[in-house]
C-alpha cells in the first residue's frame, strides 16, 4: 500500500521567513499529488495540485510545490510567510489506477510568529 | 463557490448508540467519500461511493458502518453501534472524477462517551 511521509511535525518561524515542507510518497506508478491546508477552526482546503505537465505548480496564497519524480517528492514552498499562514498542512496522493482514496501524510503544523 | 456541507458540526453520543452523519456534496459531483481523523492522527480514508454503490472501502469500514445517498443531494454515514474509539472528526468529500480533486466539508466532530 502506498504511504505518504511528511518530514516535519511542527515548524515554527517568523514572518517573512521562507518555508519548505517536505513530502515523499511510496508508490511506483503515476500519481496525482495535492497539498491541503487546514486553518485553525476551518476545514481542509486545496492549496495546489499536480496532475501532469510542468512539475513546478503554483497554488493559492503564494504557495508553490515541485514534483520530483525521481525522488518521489512533492515539497511545498513559500518564499515569505505571513502570520495568516499559521495552519496545518497536509500532503496527499492518489494513484492513477483503480484507487479512489486519497492517502494523507501526518500533517505539518506551521506556526508563524509575528 | 460551491462547497461541501456537513451536519451536525458536533455530535455527542453514548456508546452503543447509532449515529448518522450527514453531508451535502457539491451538486455536480459524482464521487463521494468519507474520511476520519482521530485526534493527533492522520486523516484516514473510510469509503468511496459512486453510482449508488461503494467503490472502495478501508479496513476501518466494517459492518458497523454504512453509507447511503437517500436522495439527490444528501450523502450519509451511519454508525450502527458506536464505540469509544469511533470518536473522531469525520470529513465528507466529493469530486467530479475518480482521481480528481476532492473537496472537503468542514467535518463533524463525533464524541462517544
Amino acid at each position: 500500500a502506498q504511504s505518504v511521509s511528511q518530514h516535519n511535525h511542527h515548524v515554527i518561524l517568523s514572518e517573512a521567513a521562507s518555508l519548505e515542507l517536505g513530502c515523499n510518497y511510496s508508490y511506483g506508478g503515476t500519481v496525482n499529488l495535492f497539498w491541503y491546508v487546514q486553518y485553525p477552526g476551518q476545514h481542509l482546503q486545496l492549496l495546489l495540485k499536480y496532475f501532469s505537465g510542468d512539475p513546478l505548480v503554483k497554488g493559492i496564497k503564494g504557495f508553490e510545490a515541485e514534483f520530483i519524480k525521481s525522488k518521489f517528492s512533492f515539497n511545498l514552498r513559500k518564499p515569505s510567510v505571513q502570520w495568516s499562514d499559521t495552519a496545518e498542512y497536509f500532503c496527499a496522493v492518489i494513484p492513477i489506477s483503480n484507487d479512489y482514496k486519497l492517502s494523507f501524510g501526518a500533517g505539518t503544523t506551521v506556526t508563524v510568529r509575528a | 463557490e460551491p462547497e461541501v456541507t456537513q451536519t451536525p458540526s458536533h455530535q455527542v453520543t453514548q456508546m452503543g448508540q447509532e449515529v448518522i452523519l450527514r453531508c451535502v456534496p457539491i451538486s455536480n459531483h459524482l464521487y463521494f467519500y468519507w474520511y476520519r481523523q482521530i485526534l493527533g492522527q492522520k486523516v484516514e480514508f473510510l469509503v468511496s461511493f459512486y453510482n449508488n454503490e461503494i467503490s472502495e472501502k478501508s479496513e476501518i469500514f466494517d459492518d458497523q458502518f454504512s453509507v447511503e445517498r437517500p436522495d439527490g443531494s444528501n450523502f450519509t454515514l451511519k454508525i450502527r453501534s458506536t464505540k469509544l474509539e469511533d470518536s473522531a472528526m469525520y470529513f465528507c468529500a466529493s469530486s467530479g472524477g475518480s482521481q480528481d480533486t476532492q473537496y472537503f466539508g468542514p467535518g463533524t466532530r463525533l464524541t462517544v462517551l
